[in-house]
């Protein structure tokens, strides 16, 4: 009864370090997503995926990488951290991303000094 | 393109009143609107969600949305609240042929004992 798991929760980096935070799903759902959280502004969609091999950019993609090699996982890269990458980060994936429901990972504490 | 507004950041309410959060969105085309709840430390959860129909829609926990059509708006109540409804409400929006759902800014619920 997995769902969505993302790893770490907590995460410290220096500005210009590289990182990845790691999603998977056990739902067996084509479509999976990034979301960062910070205050005032909601949920901003970084990058998704239709399916395997297949990867698009949302409204912030500056600055994150993303790859899709199985249905199963889909981790998010900070290949330069910089301090307005201080976040909380979400992972989602659904069936029918748009009239469906999406299922949330617990989400990525990011810090960034 | 589609956007959402919640209209209150921040909503204390006394344990048993009743509560609307309120959400208008921006569309030319006909759009799927839905309610996320976040309980604290958590990743998001579904509420509810108008897809076409009836325009009263129910949700889980008591919570109920209306759709209204001329007034862009698709506001969510509650008739009497509890403590354990204290959480922070996001509503959304997508559309036929799109890939993705769009969130609002988010209104925190506090219900007052």
């Amino acid at each position: 009864n997995a769902g969505v798991t993302q790893t770490p929760k907590f995460q410290v980096l220096k500005t210009g370090q590289s990182m990845t935070l790691q999603c998977a799903q056990d739902m067996n759902h084509e479509y999976m997503s990034w979301y960062r959280q910070d205050p005032g502004m909601g949920l901003r969609l970084i990058h998704y995926s239709v399916g395997a091999g297949i990867t698009d950019q949302g409204e912030v993609p500056n600055g994150y990488n993303v790859s899709r090699s199985t249905t199963e996982d889909f981790p998010l890269r900070l290949l330069s951290a910089a301090p307005s990458q201080t976040s909380v980060y979400f992972c989602a994936s659904s069936n029918r991303p748009v009239t469906g429901e999406l299922f949330f990972g617990e989400g990525s504490r990011l810090t960034v000094l | 393109a589609q956007s959402v507004t919640q209209l209150d950041s921040q909503v204390p309410v006394f344990e048993e009143a009743p509560v609307e959060l309120r959400c208008n969105y921006s569309s030319s085309v006909s759009v799927y609107l839905f309610w996320y709840v976040q309980y604290p430390n958590q990743g998001l959860q579904l509420l509810l969600k108008y897809l076409s129909g009836s325009t009263l829609v129910k949700g889980i926990n008591g919570f109920e949305a209306e759709f209204n059509k001329s007034q862009t708006s698709f506001h969510l109540r509650k008739p009497s609240v509890h403590i354990s409804d204290t959480a922070e409400y996001f509503c959304a929006v997508s559309k036929a042929g799109a890939n993705n759902l769009f969130f609002g800014t988010g209104t925190r619920l506090t219900v007052i004992p």
